[in-house]
């Protein structure tokens, strides 16, 4: 059975920084593209950024380039997000998701989500 | 950027009753690249269509998808008490990913 479990998420000041983690199981990691989504409270989803199996892809929103780095580590199954220069507006549930296949960004599976929530 | 409008923003529907849901693009989409997700309170996004018209695995044949270039349609054939939710459509393109706002299947 495939599972996603996010974490990381907490409180932030504006301007601060959050490491999210995503680990997978249940699956063969290093196969397939990973994808972060993200929903502010009562507002739709967002796509954040992506990542190819080795990592020689790395797609961003264009609200978060320059600020937040997509990365995985094959070896661990885990996919991580590293979020700088936190906004209010990034306060969201992040929810990472995997790729039903190469070169078909749908999402087949999801973690729970993890709540970043950017206020001073 | 192609963006998606979905269509109508809430449907009051009973149970039994047929649902038909729109969503259309602002550029033409290839439908290879169109699907579909119900979203229920407290919970991840669940994949129910993608290529347009292929159910996802476990996703019962009472969901449909259809569709093509700027206009594509789920439609749930006979409402169960478990399908009111909230539905998105979402398409991908060459490096970036849109949704639709969402429809709400309410019970009437």
């Amino acid at each position: 059975e495939v599972q996603l479990f996010d974490s990381g998420g907490g409180f932030v000041q504006p301007g601060g920084s959050l490491r999210l983690s995503c680990a997978a199981s249940g699956f063969t990691f290093s196969s397939y593209a990973m994808t972060w989504v993200r929903q502010a409270p009562g507002k739709g989803l967002e796509w954040v950024s992506a990542i190819s199996p080795s990592s020689n892809s790395i797609y961003y929103t264009d609200s978060v380039k320059g600020r937040f780095t997509i990365s995985r580590d094959n070896s661990k199954s885990t996919l991580y997000l590293h979020m700088n220069s936190l906004r209010a507006e990034d306060t969201a549930i992040y929810y990472c998701s995997k790729n039903l296949a190469t070169g078909m960004a749908f999402y087949d599976s999801w973690g729970q989500g993890t709540l970043v929530t950017v206020s001073s | 950027e192609i963006l998606l409008t979905q269509s109508p923003g809430t449907l009051s529907l009973s149970p039994g009753e047929r649902a038909t849901l729109s969503c259309r693009a602002t550029q033409s989409v290839s439908i290879t690249s169109l699907a579909w997700y119900q979203q229920k309170p407290g919970q991840a996004p669940r994949l129910l269509i993608y290529g347009a018209s292929s159910r996802a695995t476990d996703i019962p044949d009472r969901f449909s998808g259809s569709g093509s270039g700027t206009d594509f349609t789920l439609t749930i054939s006979r409402l169960e008490p478990e399908d009111f939710a909230v539905y998105y459509c979402q398409q991908y393109g060459t490096s970036s990913v849109t949704f639709g706002g969402g429809t709400k299947v309410e019970i009437k």
